[in-house]
């Protein structure tokens, strides 16, 4: 089974510092990771897949990087807009899940 | 604009049976995979279902699988959740949501909110 550990569980820091958010696999996974941020009464929203690539209309400030089984979801200055969960997400390829981490809440300190 | 539409929540009772649908427009529904992910209050994030996009291979979360069926219909563009044998533990906002060109969702509909109570 495949486990997404996200840390720390939450992150507490004020706008415009930097947030780094961290994904690890229990297991070697590709590349296909991607990173969704849910804001409270709301959808999740796509922010990166393939560990690195930003989704259409997701500002710059938004980066991912990693391979393997460590990956990073990097908000390079908090908008206020920002504070939120957010959650990493992988396919395992056979039999096919969907798996989700536990969550980050980024929170205002 | 793609848009993706969920119905069928509400409250039912232990052992009961329920339909979710998903409506979508803006995108060539038969071309894509769509699955169901669902968020028990308070908690994260749980895929429960996915449907390839022609249909005949449907993949489940351990939770859920022999209780819960996926299905489509590409003439309507409208994805499905039969749901059976629910438990107080299938409490949740259920989201259907659209594959993208890899094994991400690109697209969430708003959510419906399943509650399992006597």
């Amino acid at each position: 089974e495949l486990v997404l550990t996200q840390s720390p569980a939450t992150l507490s820091l004020s706008p415009g510092e930097k947030a780094t958010l961290s994904c690890r696999a229990s297991q070697s996974v590709s590349s296909y990771l991607a990173w969704y941020q849910q804001k409270p009464g709301q959808a999740p929203r796509l922010l990166i897949y393939d560990a690195s690539t930003r989704a259409a209309g997701i500002p710059a400030r938004f980066s991912g990087s990693g391979s393997g089984t460590d990956f990073t979801l990097t908000i390079s200055s908090l908008e206020p807009e920002d504070f939120a969960v957010y959650y990493c997400q992988q396919r395992r390829s056979w039999p096919p899940t969907w798996t989700f981490g536990q969550g980050t809440k980024v929170e205002i300190k | 604009q793609i848009q993706l539409v969920e119905s069928g929540g509400g409250v039912v009772q232990p052992g009961g049976s329920l339909r979710l649908s998903c409506a979508a427009s803006g995108f060539t529904f038969s071309k894509y995979g769509m699955a169901w992910v669902r968020q028990a209050p308070g908690k994260g994030l749980e895929w429960v279902a996915f449907i390839r996009y022609d249909g005949p291979n449907q993949y489940f979360a351990d939770s859920v699988k022999g209780r819960f069926t996926i299905t489509r219909d590409n003439s309507k563009d409208t994805l499905y959740l039969q749901m059976s044998s629910l438990r107080p533990e299938d409490t949740a906002v259920y989201y259907c949501a659209k594959e993208g060109v890899t094994d991400y969702f690109d697209r969430w509909g708003q959510g419906t909110l399943v509650t399992v109570s006597s």
